[in-house]
């Protein structure tokens, strides 16, 4: 069965710097999906960027990068020019493929403050 | 695209009631799931299912809830005889070939 362990419960940045939220997961498999999810005290659940285990290039959206280690088992997200909308609950979640039926396993979350 | 719309938002209710989560997919998807958000914790699955038929509920507790997702109407996750320990946020999502989009969420609090 797969893990997702995030050891950070919280984090802190200041606005405009950079942060990174750290993610190491456990698989057998050799081809499948990391997932950064963000939930502010809204509570919706939105992805912030995704990263194919095929594809060598870390996938970047905007200020969000990832860093994608494939054989430490890594996954961290990287936020740059932190800002105050950032400040969130982040998921980090692991999906075998996207065929129907895959379940997310997910992270226990970091929480991100930004502070101004 | 309204997206996947989930009600009620918040839903209180005394032990041993039961409740009932409901979940409208996006416009076109047939295929529902059902994760559930414990305090201070990431999401874990409870149950998949398309139209009419439940696929994969290996997250279901074993008793006291069920699902179903019938040909028309939204999907219902039921919960039957609460207890403190089933408050929790429920979320509902649907699936294209491009993954997962989640509804906002019922907050269930049980009292």
């Amino acid at each position: 069965a797969q893990t997702v362990t995030q050891s950070q419960p919280e984090m802190s940045v200041q606005e405009a710097e950079t942060v990174t939220l750290s993610c190491t997961y456990d698989t057998s498999e050799n081809n499948y999906y990391l997932f950064w999810y963000k939930q502010p005290p809204s509570r919706q659940m939105i992805l912030v960027i995704r990263q194919e285990a095929y594809k060598q290039q870390n996938a970047t959206e905007n200020r969000f990068s990832v860093n994608f280690q494939k054989a430490a088992k890594s996954f961290s997200l990287k936020i740059s020019d932190s800002q105050l909308g950032d400040t969130a609950m982040y998921f980090c979640a692991f999906m075998k493929s996207m065929e129907y039926g895959n379940k997310l396993v997910f992270g226990a979350g970091t929480i991100l403050r930004v502070k101004s | 695209n309204a997206g996947v719309m989930q009600n009620p938002r918040h839903l209180v209710r005394r032990r041993g009631q039961e409740a009932r989560l409901r979940c409208s997919p996006m416009k076109g998807h047939s295929h529902v799931y059902w994760y559930r958000q414990l305090p201070e914790e990431g999401l874990k699955f409870m149950v998949y299912l398309q139209k009419e038929n439940i696929i994969d509920e290996s997250g279901m507790p074993k008793e006291r809830f069920s699902a179903e997702f019938p040909k028309e109407g939204p999907s219902i996750l039921r919960i039957q005889q609460v207890v403190r320990g089933d408050s929790a946020a429920y979320f509902c999502a649907s699936s294209s070939s491009n993954g997962y989009t989640f509804g906002s969420g019922t907050r269930l609090t049980v009292v």
